[in-house]
């Protein structure tokens, strides 16, 4: 079973639009980081939120943390074909010794 | 500033060959080293990480060993690779001692066993 499950795993929308990205579990995480990956490279991060509760945006990307620090979910507005790529989400957990756990991944596709 | 660098890129290797994948990071000392595999398009799931030379913690059972015979690089082999064994391949870093610290991955190697 998945500590961290992403939904959905796959998502297809037109420029200018709107999607956000869940990231959920059942699990406390000290924090929280997502990352984007292009094909062929290696996942580069986006943002760490580390309190409950925690909004940061990164211009038109919106991240946020549970309340209870077991879920996240990443919002973007407008939509861009740059955009495009794997969305990755991974927890540190106080438990096993702070290394991170990922999430499957959210293949995000913006035509055009 | 501190750099990963992985190699080779691609490659393609027969069952029962052995395997050999390099990774070195410049720019930092002592640093949290970690080999990751990717199923396409999917999550990555943590294989090795090592907290210093000589130190190799396995997070899952498989055909795989590692090896960190210096600071800052890192190995990943096996005797006799499976087809199962094929996938992308990450290596990763971050500071020892920092909390919360981000990830900074190599560009992957892409294993194909046949």
């Amino acid at each position: 079973t998945q500590l961290l499950k992403q939904s959905p795993q796959f998502l297809s929308i037109q420029e200018g639009e709107n999607l956000t990205v869940y990231c959920n579990s059942s699990s406390v995480f000290s924090s929280l980081q997502w990352y984007r990956q292009e094909p062929g490279e290696g996942p580069v991060l986006l943002v760490t939120v580390v309190t409950g509760g925690e909004v940061k945006k990164l211009k038109r990307l919106t991240f946020q943390f549970g309340d209870a620090r077991k879920d996240s979910s990443l919002h973007i507005t407008a939509a861009q074909p740059g955009d495009t790529g794997l969305y990755l989400c991974a927890g540190a957990r106080f438990t096993a010794g702070n290394k991170l756990t990922f999430g499957g991944g959210t293949r995000v596709l913006v035509k055009p | 500033s501190q750099t990963i660098h992985q190699w080779p890129a691609t490659l393609v290797q027969p069952v029962g060959s052995p395997l050999s994948l390099e990774c070195t990071v410049e720019g930092t000392s002592n640093p949290n080293l970690y080999w990751y595999r990717q199923a396409a398009g999917r999550g990555l799931q943590l294989l090795f990480y090592s907290v210093g030379i000589g130190q190799i913690s396995s997070e899952v059972p498989q055909n795989l060993s590692a090896s960190r015979p210096q600071d800052r690089q890192f190995i990943l082999s096996s005797k006799k690779l499976l087809l199962s064994d094929s996938g992308f391949y990450l290596c990763a870093w971050d500071p020892s001692g920092l909390d919360n610290s981000p990830l900074h991955f190599g560009n992957g190697t892409r294993l194909t066993v046949t």
